[in-house]
């Protein structure tokens, strides 16, 4: 069955330390990525996306993300987080085969920032 | 201002009384999509659409339905509402195919007692 893993639950930094959030899909050969950021009390922010072409995806707020097809994953990498990262954190994978327009999300990890 | 609009932002209603949830897009977006998120499940998709009048289930579609009559416009409706509907919903547009939901809505709470 098609699926999204993100294996942490919750995962805590400090200030400036470096960030990245896993997240690994089982899907078909084409699939289309995301990452989300839901900050609490909000909705969903599309923070950047994979179709096809280069797999080191630049996004918005200083995040990027990188395909690996080999290791069926597409990690979410920041170099200096900030405290107004603290947020939950989506993984979401549609096949890019199909006409429609299904979409699984992963679980969601929850970024937590120390001092 | 790019936005997607749903209305109740909050609703509390009983078993058994219908209700509609409203979602409007000003971007002539093509697609839009209902999500429902509880704790520890993530977000999952109940129902999607690709244009007018085309419409199809996500993964979990039982107890909703939903209708697209106007490109900017997608209602959830709940015919006989039941406690395990009680969760948060969200509604999302996107321009192109695959891309799930560029813009999403602030979200609707839902509690059925």
């Amino acid at each position: 069955a098609q699926s999204v893993t993100q294996p942490d639950i919750h995962i805590t930094v400090s200030e400036g330390a470096s960030l990245e959030l896993r997240c690994n899909y089982s899907y078909g050969a084409t699939p289309y990525l995301f990452w989300y950021v839901q900050s609490p009390g909000q909705g969903l922010q599309l923070l950047l996306k994979y179709f096809s072409g280069d797999t080191l995806v630049q996004g918005i707020k200083g995040f990027e993300a990188e395909f690996k097809r080999s290791q069926s994953s597409f990690n979410l990498r920041k170099p200096s987080v900030h405290w107004s990262d603290a947020a939950e954190y989506f993984c979401a994978v549609v096949d890019g085969y199909s006409s429609a327009s299904k979409i699984i999300f992963g679980s969601g990890t929850r970024l937590s920032i120390r001092p | 201002e790019a936005q997607v609009t749903q209305n109740p932002r909050y609703l509390i209603t009983v078993t058994g009384k219908k209700l509609t949830v409203t979602c409007s897009q000003n971007m002539n977006h093509e697609y839009m999509s209902w999500y429902r998120q509880d704790p520890g499940l993530g977000l999952r998709q109940i129902y999607y659409s690709m244009n007018v009048e085309v419409t199809d289930k996500g993964d979990v579609p039982e107890g909703y339905k939903v209708s697209r009559k106007e490109k900017r416009n997608f209602p959830l409706i709940l015919e006989s509402p039941s406690p395990n509907q009680t969760s948060l919903y969200f509604c999302a547009s996107s321009l192109r195919k695959g891309l799930a939901g560029e813009y999403f809505g602030p979200g609707t709470r839902l509690l059925v007692l």
